[in-house]
């Protein structure tokens, strides 16, 4: 069956980075695209970015543009999403999923908080 | 990139049709025949209900629908169950990105 299995929980300074995965299992990894997608608590999802991970090719969201970077390791099945210059609004769940214009497969989500 | 509009909340009664319209743009829903919808439980990852209008992934039951006139989507649940209140999202591709709705809380009442 297919799963994203994603790392744990961060506590982050501001100003710092973090790096969230999401290892794909159940499936050939290179032959779907991964998303990003976060919700801060209590509020909307809010779409990241993409990456092919067949081909490494990235699509960004105009917020995240130049904080961001989503890179994978072929290899382990493995997609990773890279936030740098944190601040408290980044706190939030951030979610990979499976699929191009919609996901059909889901991360459980990491929790990112982002505190003094 | 501007969300999406969904209203707020919307509720309905045991076995009542309930609808959530999504409006956008004719640079995302108008324009491209991508919208999905996902339904997310408290403290759950979204799960997909719709994609591209009006298509229901396997094992979605078919109380749920969807449709697209102009910018604006609609998500239908017929025969409302109590395990249908929960928010709900909807999504629409728009030149190399994508964009979620604000969400919409459903209270069965």
């Amino acid at each position: 069956q297919v799963q994203l299995v994603q790392s744990g929980a961060e506590v982050k300074k501001p100003g710092a980075s973090v790096k969230v995965s999401c290892k794909a299992s159940g499936y050939t990894f290179t032959s779907y695209d991964i998303n990003w997608v976060r919700q801060a608590t209590g509020q909307g999802l809010e779409w990241m970015g993409w990456m092919n991970p067949n081909s490494g090719n990235t699509g960004y969201a105009q917020k995240f543009q130049g904080r961001v970077t989503m890179t994978r390791n072929t290899s382990i099945s493995t997609a990773y999403m890279e936030l740098s210059s944190l601040r408290s609004e980044d706190t939030a769940v951030y979610y990979c999923a499976r699929g191009s214009s919609s996901f059909s497969y889901w991360g459980q989500g990491t929790l990112v908080t982002v505190s003094s | 990139q501007s969300a999406l509009t969904q209203p707020a909340s919307v509720s309905g009664s045991p076995g009542q049709s309930i609808t959530i319209s999504c409006t956008g743009t004719s640079s995302d829903v108008g324009g491209y025949n991508y919208v999905s919808w996902y339904q997310q439980h408290p403290g759950k990852a979204p799960k997909l209900m719709i994609y591209e209008v009006s298509n229901r992934p396997s094992g979605v039951p078919d109380r749920f629908s969807g449709s697209k006139s102009g910018n604006t989507a609609s998500l239908t649940i017929s025969g409302l169950q109590a395990e249908d209140e929960a928010d709900y999202y909807c999504s629409s591709y728009t030149s190399s990105s994508l964009v979620f709705g604000g969400g919409t809380k459903l209270t069965v009442l």
